[in-house]
């Protein structure tokens, strides 16, 4: 039968090429975002985080940039291989926060 | 360390049974989260333990479902009695709880439910 479900945004990227993941938020308060990238039947894993008072933050060839004036942020993946294929998820946090809301997230979608 | 563990892995069941789903978190880690992935409707929070303590349960969806942490190193998971509705992936999630600190979760491998 036909599958539906949540619409999730995806990003289709020639291998070798960067990619850039978008995610706008709402909440200004937030202390701090985080990454999760999920695969194809596993769980969440955490990628990185970035506090509210930093504009940019690099890991292995990924990149996350915060523009609190328009509530945005993006991770950058360099040089984008078969594995970094997976679902995105980001998530604005407080440091009180226990829970993590997850959204729809973001599909990356790796061209041979 | 093996990271949180669940089982079974794999679950197929007819309507009307009871279903137990088994988390063990990472050792130390004293918050537990348990979720639920559809394509429907995503990863939703279904509830969540600190030191063994159930503190939101707002996302369970309905009285067949229920969550226990008897101890630090186990929690359970149970439908009953299960519906098809309820199929889906499980996973539960692990964290050490310290101020200050980031919320990295640290999330198990899933249990998929289909429930006929």
């Amino acid at each position: 039968g036909e599958n539906v479900g949540l619409h999730l945004p995806t990003l289709s990227v020639q291998e070798g090429d960067n990619s850039i993941i978008n995610c706008a938020y709402s909440n200004s308060a937030s202390d701090y975002f985080i990454w999760y990238k999920q695969e194809s039947g596993k769980g969440p894993q955490f990628i990185i985080d970035i506090r509210s008072n930093m504009d940019k933050r690099q890991g292995q060839r990924v990149t996350v940039l915060l523009n609190k004036t328009v509530k945005h942020l993006s991770l950058q993946i360099a040089a984008t291989q078969p594995g970094d294929s997976a679902v995105y998820f980001c998530a604005p946090q407080r440091y009180r926060d226990d829970k993590i809301i997850f959204g729809k997230g973001t599909r990356l979608h790796i061209l041979p | 360390d093996a990271g949180v563990i669940q089982s079974p892995r794999h679950e197929v069941t007819e309507m009307g049974q009871e279903v137990t789903l088994r988390c063990k978190p990472i050792s130390g880690h004293n918050s537990l989260f348990w979720y639920r992935q559809t394509m429907m409707r995503g990863l939703e929070l279904l509830i969540y333990f600190n030191n063994n303590v159930p503190i939101d349960d707002s996302g369970m969806p309905e009285d067949r479902f229920s969550a226990k942490m008897p101890n630090a190193s186990f929690s359970t998971l149970k439908i009953q009695p299960s519906e098809p509705r309820d199929s889906a992936v499980y996973f539960c999630a692990s964290r050490s709880r310290l101020t200050g600190t980031n919320n990295e979760q640290f999330f198990g491998p899933g249990t998929r439910l289909t429930v006929l």
